[in-house]
């Protein structure tokens, strides 16, 4: 069966860290693109990372660089997220998602998320 | 630019069409995809590529572009199709995601 499924979301105090996984099954998780992308309580989505598939060129949205670390074990079909310096505004429902693209030589260049986890909240609070 | 912007809400028949738009200028040289989401569920895709729909997605549901727009249209719109759409791409870098606000969808 694919499918990928978050863990370790929970309560956590402002300042703190927690590290948050997604294990994938069902798919080759090394040939893949990986994406972190959190949705705060009645807000939209909001993209935190991406992950090549070799773990090197990693990005981060402006609102967690520097807090956020995205890691991937391809060999364990694992995607982790650590998050430190947590703030009241990280409380979201995470979701990992699997990010595929148009290939080699695309004219129009074009992204899309085929697969994503059901999700796991965090949420940061005292 | 990174922004992609999309109406808030829009509402629709039970039967008729409705087009939900999405703006920004890294969709000038890209296709963004779209992906509906319910209440309490993870997003799914519903349009990627040039206008290309994932297995499942039924064919009331098709895409455009013009300039620096992307549209989404359902023909005939069915209670099913409630819920919020989102559209989706990367910032003119490519190296960022970028996604649009959302639309909420709901069908009268």
């Amino acid at each position: 069966q694919v499918r990928l499924v978050e863990s370790g979301g929970t309560l956590v105090k402002p300042g703190g860290s927690l590290r948050l996984s997604c294990t994938a099954s069902g798919f080759t998780f090394s040939d893949y693109y990986m994406s972190w992308i959190r949705q705060a309580p009645g807000k939209g989505l909001e993209w935190i990372s991406h992950i090549p598939t070799s773990g090197n060129s990693i990005y981060y949205a402006d609102s967690v660089k520097g807090r956020f670390t995205i890691s991937r074990d391809n060999a364990k079909n694992s995607l982790t997220l650590q998050m430190s310096s947590l703030r009241a505004e990280d409380t979201a429902v995470y979701y990992c998602a699997r990010e595929r693209d148009c290939g080699h030589d695309c004219f129009y260049p074009y992204w899309y998320y085929d697969l994503w986890g059901r999700g796991t909240l965090v949420t940061v609070s005292s | 630019s990174s922004d992609l912007t999309q109406d808030p809400a829009v509402s629709v028949a039970l039967g008729q069409t409705v087009r939900i738009t999405c703006q920004g200028d890294s969709l000038r040289n890209y296709y963004a995809s779209w992906y509906r989401q319910k209440p309490g569920q993870a997003p799914v895709l519903v349009m990627y590529g040039k206008y290309i729909r994932p297995s499942g997605i039924p064919d009331r549901f098709s895409g455009s572009s013009s300039r620096n727009t992307a549209s989404l249209t359902i023909t005939g719109a069915q209670a099913d199709d409630e819920g919020d759409y989102y559209c989706h791409s990367r910032d003119t870098t490519e190296n960022h995601v970028v996604f649009g606000g959302g639309t909420k969808v709901t069908v009268l």
